[in-house]
C-alpha cells in the first residue's frame, strides 16, 4: 500500500534553517509529482510547492519564494524540503502528498511539525 | 490566486440526516484541457487530510457511497448523505487547476 513518512520536524529559532524528508512506499515514486501543504496551529490548510515526477519543473507559494527548496531523490524514493531563513509564521504541520492522476493529491504523510521560535 | 470561498463554518447535524457544503471560486475552474480540477478532502481530528473526492464528483477508492460532489465552473458542493459519527471533522475543498493551489477555510461537521 501507499505510505509517506515523514521526518525532520522539530524546534528551530527564527532565520535557521531545516530539511524535512518524506520517505515513500508502495508505488513508483519516479512516476508522481510530489506536494508540500502546512497547517498552522488551529488554522487551514495552506499549498507550499509542488515538484513534477522528474524534478524539472518546482512552483512554490509566494509566502515561501527565495527561502524554501522542493527537491527529490527517485533513487532514494524521498521528498524533501529545505526550509531556510525560517520565520515565525512558517510555524506549522508541514505534510507531503502525492500529486496522482488527475490532478488529485490521493496520498498524505503523518505530517511533521516545525515550531520556529526564539 | 483563485480564492476559495466556503459556506458554513460550522455544520451541527443529527446523526443520520444529510449534511450539506459549499465551495465557490472566485475564478472559473475549468482547465484548458477541459477539466475540473476540484477536490474535496477531510480532515479527522489530529489526522492529515484524506483524499474524498476528485474532479468534482469522483470518489476516491475506498471512499463511501455517501459522500457526493457536484457543481460546475465556480460553485461546487459536497453532500453527505446520512452523517455518521466517524464524519465529524473539517472539510475542505481544494482547486488545481492553477497554481498556486488553493484550499477553501474549512467547514466543521459535528454532531448535535
Amino acid at each position: 500500500q501507499v505510505q509517506l513518512v515523514q521526518s525532520g520536524g522539530g524546534v528551530v529559532q527564527p532565520g535557521r534553517s531545516l530539511r524535512l524528508s518524506c520517505a515513500a512506499s508502495g508505488f513508483t515514486f519516479s512516476s508522481n509529482g510530489m506536494h508540500w501543504v502546512r497547517q498552522a496551529p488551529g488554522k487551514g490548510l495552506e499549498w507550499v510547492a509542488v515538484i513534477w515526477y522528474d524534478g524539472s519543473e518546482k512552483y512554490y507559494a509566494d509566502s515561501v519564494k527565495g527561502r524554501f527548496i522542493i527537491s527529490r531523490d527517485n533513487s532514494k524514493n524521498t521528498l524533501y524540503l529545505q526550509m531556510n531563513s525560517l520565520r515565525l509564521e512558517d510555524t506549522a504541520v508541514y505534510y507531503c502528498a502525492r500529486w496522482g492522476w488527475d490532478r488529485r493529491p490521493d496520498y498524505w504523510g503523518q505530517g511533521a511539525l516545525v515550531t520556529v521560535s526564539s | 490566486d483563485i480564492v476559495m470561498t466556503q459556506t458554513p463554518l460550522s455544520s451541527p447535524v443529527t446523526l443520520g440526516q444529510p449534511a450539506s457544503i459549499s465551495c465557490r471560486s472566485s475564478q472559473s475552474l475549468v482547465h484548458s484541457d477541459g477539466d475540473t480540477y476540484l477536490s474535496w478532502l477531510q480532515q479527522r481530528p489530529g489526522q492529515p487530510p484524506r483524499l474524498l473526492i476528485y474532479k468534482i464528483s469522483n470518489r476516491f477508492s475506498g471512499v463511501p457511497d455517501r459522500f457526493s460532489g457536484s457543481g460546475a465552473g465556480t460553485d461546487f458542493t459536497l453532500k453527505i448523505s446520512r452523517v455518521e459519527a466517524e464524519d465529524v471533522g473539517v472539510y475542505y475543498c481544494m482547486q488545481a487547476t492553477q497554481f498556486p493551489l488553493t484550499f477553501g477555510g474549512g467547514t466543521r461537521v459535528e454532531i448535535k
